[in-house]
Order: C-alpha cells, then structure tokens, then sequence
C-alpha cells in the first residue's frame, strides 16, 4: 500500500532557485496538507486543500505556492528559495474533516529534506 | 487563539511510566489527538480524545484531560526502547475543523 508518497526525499537547492515538492495519495482523500518541521517549533502548517481546486493559507504560507488539479496530487511550490526554508517538508492527507475521529487521521509522507544554500 | 505548547525533552529507564504533557489555550477544542514520529519518519496517529472525556485508556496509553487547565496528557506504561520517539500533541477547534494545530514535540529517550 503506497499511502502518501512524497518526492524528492532530499533536495539541495542555491538561493533563489524555484522548485516543486511532490506529494500524491492513493487513499481517496479530500483533505491534503503540507507541514514544515524544524527544531523546537514543532510542526507549522504551510498550505491545505479540503478537495480538488480549494486550497487555503496556514500559518506560515509566505514563499509557497500550491494549486489542487487532482484529488490525488498536491504539489508545494518554493518561487525564490531562501535559507529560512531549509527544513523538513510533509505532506499529510485524511478522508475527511479533523473535527471528527473517523475522517481526522492524518496519514503523512516520509518527509521531504530541503537544504538551502 | 490557538497555540500548543510542551517540553522539549523526557528521558525515562525502560520498565518506568512515561508522562508527556500538552497544553493548549483554546478553550473550545475538539478533539485532541496523540502522534508519534520515530526517527526518520512521518507522525502516526496514537490515539485521540474527545473534548467531552476525562480519560482514554489503551492499552499501555492512557490520555488524561483536564479542560479547566487546558491540559492533555500521555501516560505510557511499562516504556520500552521502542517508544522512542517525538510525541506531538495537536487539537481541532469548532470555527476551524479544517485543520489541525500541532504541538512542538517531545523527543522521549528510553534508557536500558
């Protein structure tokens, strides 16, 4: 069972360069969302869909894009990569709204480690 | 507004109970949910409360709630070397069920 799978697992990039992290579910979920973690701040929403063509803002959304063509893909977007943005990136994925416990779980990809130069 | 916070670090003897606590000052959460991250991993749910219970007991997890205080915590009894890990709290609120909103983690190291 694939689950959530993210791509790249690791990417070095100068500043200033544009890339595109990868996430894809094979689940059925409505709700995609991607997270970055960094040390003693936990994890920090960046961007989330709750179905193909609606995305919205979490608390940290400067310096990324994402758009939802597809249920199953959810593809984050980094313009003008900068120092501040080396992090550790996952994308997570449940069927349904987080208010109830039968749609809430959040499956997530393996992580993505982004290093900026 | 919605922040949760806990420690950093817990480090326990295998055999010993683990206590990782969580508080949060949305007073009108949800649900309250437990994740586990071990090393080199995405989180995993462990086990959720409801903003209605005291108490959640599974197997060697229970959950404690206190809402006057705003306070969750995981209890892990009898710990062993596999419990090691991040543990993350995170809590859901009724005017934003979109999303949840994650604690800072707490790294618990098991000792032999």
């Amino acid at each position: 069972n694939a689950g959530v799978t993210q791509t790249p697992k690791f990417q070095v990039l100068k500043t200033g360069q544009s890339m595109t992290l990868q996430c894809a579910q094979d689940m059925n979920h409505e709700y995609m969302s991607w997270y970055r973690q960094d040390p003693g701040m936990g994890l920090r929403l960046i961007h989330y869909s709750v179905g193909a063509g609606i995305t919205d803002q979490g608390e940290v959304p400067n310096g990324y894009n994402v758009s939802r063509s597809t249920t199953e893909d959810f593809p984050l977007r980094l313009l003008s990569a900068a120092p501040s943005q080396t992090s550790v990136y996952f994308c997570a994925s449940s069927l349904g709204t987080a208010a109830s416990f039968d749609t809430g779980e959040l499956f997530f990809g393996e992580g993505s480690r982004l290093t900026v130069l | 507004g919605e922040d949760v916070e806990q420690s950093l670090f817990l480090s326990v003897r295998e055999g010993d109970s683990s206590v990782i606590n969580c508080t949060y000052t949305d007073s009108s959460s949800t649900y309250l949910y437990w994740y586990k991250q071990e090393p080199g991993a995405g989180l995993q749910l462990l086990t959720y409360i409801f903003s209605n219970m005291d108490m959640k007991q599974d197997q060697r997890l229970t959950v404690l709630l206190n809402k006057k205080d705003k306070h969750l915590s995981l209890r892990i009894a009898d710990t062993q070397t596999g419990d090691s890990a991040i543990y993350f709290c995170a809590e859901t609120t009724p005017y934003n069920t979109d999303k949840l909103i994650f604690g800072t983690g707490t790294r618990l190291q098991v000792f032999p």
